[in-house]
């Protein structure tokens, strides 16, 4: 089992619509979840992190935990053209001697159509 | 304040020969990552420092890749020899690492594609 797993891409949403991007990690102990995007050719860049079980919004994303199921998910509200990109989750979880190890899964690919 | 600066943004070099990849982390972070990217094996990891001490580096693929931090704002990876395999781009990352660092997000540069012929 891969560490850290992600939606099976690619992933074709009408703009307006809401985009919904799911993670699951295998490690129960991991201590905190990042989504970042990245675009072609360019670098990953954070778009929001979450720590507690729940729901966190930010402006168009919202991130919601549940590490009951080891589960993490980004919602994109209002999805605009500019959202097309890869989407990669990150948990920092179980390092060798500490909770400081960062690993990604494999990325989903989101395409808005105008 | 600058970001996390990486050297070369591009190396083509044939095989056998040694590459050195560079990395400057933000000023104040104390963990410094480094990735490789490709198309079939998505975001690696490779090894990361803490206080510019190796924590972990089972991701590094095989004798030939080594990675040093000689002080809090280097560090290099290092490929002797390099194969045709070892094409990708390479990313340096670094973040904070205080008590809470289980928050602190990784700021990552703009990484160094690697093309090996």
């Amino acid at each position: 089992q891969k560490e850290v797993e992600q939606n099976s891409g690619p992933l074709s949403v009408p703009e307006g619509a809401i985009a919904s991007l799911n993670c699951t990690y295998s490690d129960r102990g991991s201590q905190s979840f990042f989504w970042y995007r990245q675009y072609s050719g360019k670098s990953p860049e954070l778009i929001m992190f979450i720590y507690s079980n729940g729901d966190k919004e930010d402006g168009r994303f919202t991130a919601q935990l549940n590490k009951a199921s080891q589960y993490v998910s980004l919602l994109i509200r209002d999805s605009q053209p500019s959202d097309s990109a890869t989407y990669l989750c990150a948990v920092r979880g179980r390092g060798k001697t500490s909770y400081d190890k960062v690993i990604f899964g494999p990325g989903t690919s989101l395409s808005v159509i105008p | 304040d600058a970001g996390v600066i990486q050297s070369p943004r591009h190396e083509v070099t044939e095989m056998g020969q040694e590459v050195t990849l560079r990395c400057k982390p933000i000023s104040g972070h104390d963990y410094l990552f480094w990735y490789r990217q490709t198309m079939m094996r998505g975001l690696e990891l490779l090894i990361y420092f803490n206080n510019n001490v190796p924590i972990d580096d089972s991701g590094m693929p095989e004798d030939r890749f080594s990675a040093k931090m000689p002080n809090a704002s280097f560090s290099t990876l290092k490929i002797q020899p390099s194969e045709p395999r070892d094409s990708a781009v390479y990313f340096c990352a670094s973040s904070f690492g205080t008590t809470s660092s289980y928050n602190s997000p990784l700021h990552f540069g703009n990484g160094t594609r690697l093309t090996v012929t």
